[in-house]
């Protein structure tokens, strides 16, 4: 089974409909992060959290909130989508630790999201 | 602010051939990690290799190796035997740590290099 999981995993929503992603992991992994992918950018943060009371904002968080329910849960929403969202998204996971030990990151398969 | 830079939006190589990708970034922090990642067709993200900034041997994980050249501020990735299999978008990323070890979290990502393997 894999260790990070997204749902759902393709997604066609319409201009201003609230849409909500979620990513659940199995590492025990305190440190959680949502990327958006879009062509010829690479990838961006939106949000990270480093524990459960813990919520960042990343690069590109307008339009965006999260919530972090658990350890292992934590859900990207778009409250109300415009079709500039339509991207690749990616939940990963971070250990604490030492060098590669904390800076790796684990990535679910990712959700492609279409606004229209 | 870091910045990772991949100057080569695509390359082709010849099945049993070796490749080089290049990568160069920026960053004031003296403490980092550099990774590359391949990204199939399919889409998931798939961990390669790390070198961290204080590593002082060049990192191997079976075919690929990393070229880190401190100095330049580089770290490409070399692919050898190349294999059909291995046409994908391949990314190169950063992420830096604070001047007691701890990182902060952030990946930053290059736009990344689309590999064709002819055979």
């Amino acid at each position: 089974d894999a260790d990070v999981t997204q749902t759902p995993r393709n997604r066609i929503t319409k201009t201003g409909k609230r849409i909500m992603l979620e990513c659940s992991q199995t590492k025990g992994h305190d440190r959680m992060y949502w990327y958006r992918q879009d062509p010829g950018l690479g990838l961006r943060l939106i949000y990270y959290s480093f524990d459960v009371k813990d919520i960042n904002k990343g690069e590109i968080s307008d339009g965006y909130s999260v919530s972090r329910q658990a350890q292992a849960k934590f859900s990207l929403s778009l409250e109300s989508a415009i079709p500039n969202q339509t991207a690749l998204y990616f939940c990963a996971t971070s250990d604490f630790g030492q060098g590669q030990d904390e800076d790796e990151q684990f990535f679910g398969p990712g959700t492609r999201l279409t606004v229209l | 602010a870091q910045k990772i830079t991949q100057t080569q939006p695509g390359m082709f190589v010849q099945e049993k051939e070796a490749v080089t990708l290049d990568c160069t970034y920026d960053t004031s922090d003296q403490s980092y990690g550099l990774f590359w990642y391949k990204q199939p067709s399919s889409g998931e993200m798939i961990f390669l290799i790390y070198q961290g900034s204080y590593d002082e041997q060049n990192a191997t994980e079976g075919r690929y190796s990393l070229n880190f050249q401190k100095a330049r501020k580089s770290a490409n990735l070399v692919i050898s035997a190349s294999q059909l299999g291995d046409s994908a978008m391949y990314f190169c990323a950063m992420m830096v740590r604070d001047a007691g070890g701890t990182s902060y979290g952030k990946l930053t990502f290059g736009q990344g290099t689309i590999l064709t393997v002819h055979p």
